[in-house]
This record gives C-alpha cells, structure tokens and sequence, in this order.
C-alpha cells in the first residue's frame, strides 16, 4: 500500500504571510494531484503534477512535483482568508490493476486570519 | 444541477440498520469511487468500479457493499451500521479520456448511533 504524508496537520497564519504544505511518500507516483476542500463540501481538485521536477502556478499558489516524484509541495504567496480549508494531496500509482486509484494524505487544515 | 449528486446529505440511524447511500452523475464519466473521511486520516477508498461490470474492494471494504446500477448510478450500503463507521462519505468520479483527476459530490453525512 503506498501512503502519503502531509505535513504539517494543521496551519494556523496571519494574513500575508507565506506558507509551504509538504506530501511525501517512499513510493513512486505517476502523478500527484492537489485538492481543496470546505467545510460541506467535497474536495475540488487544483492542479495535477506529472513530470519528476515539474512546477505549476496557480495565481498565488505554486506546486511542484519532486524529481523523483516521489514528493510535492504547495507554496501560498501572500495567505489570504479565502485561501482558509483542507488542503489534500493525492498519488496516482503507476499502471497495472491500481490504474486510477488516488491514494490520499491526511491532509493539512489551514486556517488564515484577517 | 451538481456534477455528481449525492443522497441523502445527511443520515442518522442506529446500530444494527441496513442503510444505503447513493451516487449519481451526469459528467458521462466511467469510473467513480466511495470514499470516507475521518479527521486526522485523509480520504481512505472503501471500492471503487471502473465500468458497469467492474467492481474492486478497497482498503476498508469490509462491512460495506455497493451496487453499480448504471454508468451514472453507484450505490454504497451498510449492511449492518455501526458506531464505527460514523463518518462523512464521498462518491468521486473519473475518466480515462480527461486525466487522473476526480470530481467529488458533496458528501453524505453519516452518525450511526
């Protein structure tokens, strides 16, 4: 079973500030996805990383899949209040019979106060 | 109306009931998932169906059952509820033409008592 680890559980910030989420894991990932998540709601996928290095931008958000992919990251510019909720990463197992499953880290409850 | 509808929202019932929980979408997808969440423990799959005759066990399946009745329609139940499986449930949908991503309903609320 692969598993991933989030850090850190919980985030509490002022607003302005950055910040940085972390997902890693001993396994290989043929992609890594990001999701948000409020309260009420099910999670809404931000972005997906594919290539070992690769960055993406996301206005203020920035996220980048590990060389080796078997990490991630999501970097917050400038934290706004909005920017508050679950933050979820999730991993893609490469081919064979796991093709489509996400496995997903405990995620990361971030809280940004005006 | 939403991408992937889930009924009902929210559920009480007591320990020992059959209750099942439903899924239906309308982005054509062919997969979809359930899921349920528990703080502190991420989205754990409970099984998942990669098309109408596809049904896989998960990493919690035990104690749980579903149904795929069409492409859009994916149903979970509890066979025998108990306190344990209080939790918030997810059904999830993805293609294999669009990419690894999912698109979640908004979750069933379940206390069983």
């Amino acid at each position: 079973t692969q598993l991933l680890e989030q850090s850190p559980q919980f985030l509490s910030i002022q607003e302005g500030e950055n910040l940085t989420v972390y997902c890693n894991s001993s396994s290989v990932f043929s992609s890594l996805q990001w999701y948000r998540q409020e309260p009420g709601e099910g999670p809404v996928l931000l972005v997906t990383v594919v290539t070992g290095g690769e960055v993406k931008k996301l206005k203020r958000l920035t996220f980048q899949f590990g060389d080796a992919r078997k990490d991630s990251s999501l970097h917050i510019t400038a934290a706004q209040p909005g920017d508050t909720g679950l933050y979820l990463c999730a991993g893609k197992a490469p081919g064979g019979t796991s093709y489509g499953k996400l496995t997903f880290g405990q995620g990361t409850i971030l809280t940004v106060h005006p | 109306d939403a991408d992937v509808t889930q009924t009902p929202r929210n559920r009480i019932t007591k320990t020992g009931k059959r209750i099942m929980l439903e899924c239906s979408q309308t982005k054509g997808h062919d997969r979809m998932y359930w899921y349920r969440q528990d703080p502190g423990l991420g989205l754990r799959l409970i099984y998942y169906s990669f098309d109408v005759k596809d049904i896989n066990k998960g990493e919690i399946s035990d104690g749980y059952s579903v149904s795929r009745q069409a492409q859009a329609k994916f149903s979970l139940s509890l066979e025998s509820a108990i306190p344990n499986q209080t939790a918030l449930y997810f059904c999830a949908t993805s293609d294999t033409r669009t990419g690894p991503g999912y698109t979640f309903g908004s979750g069933t609320r379940l206390t069983v008592v």
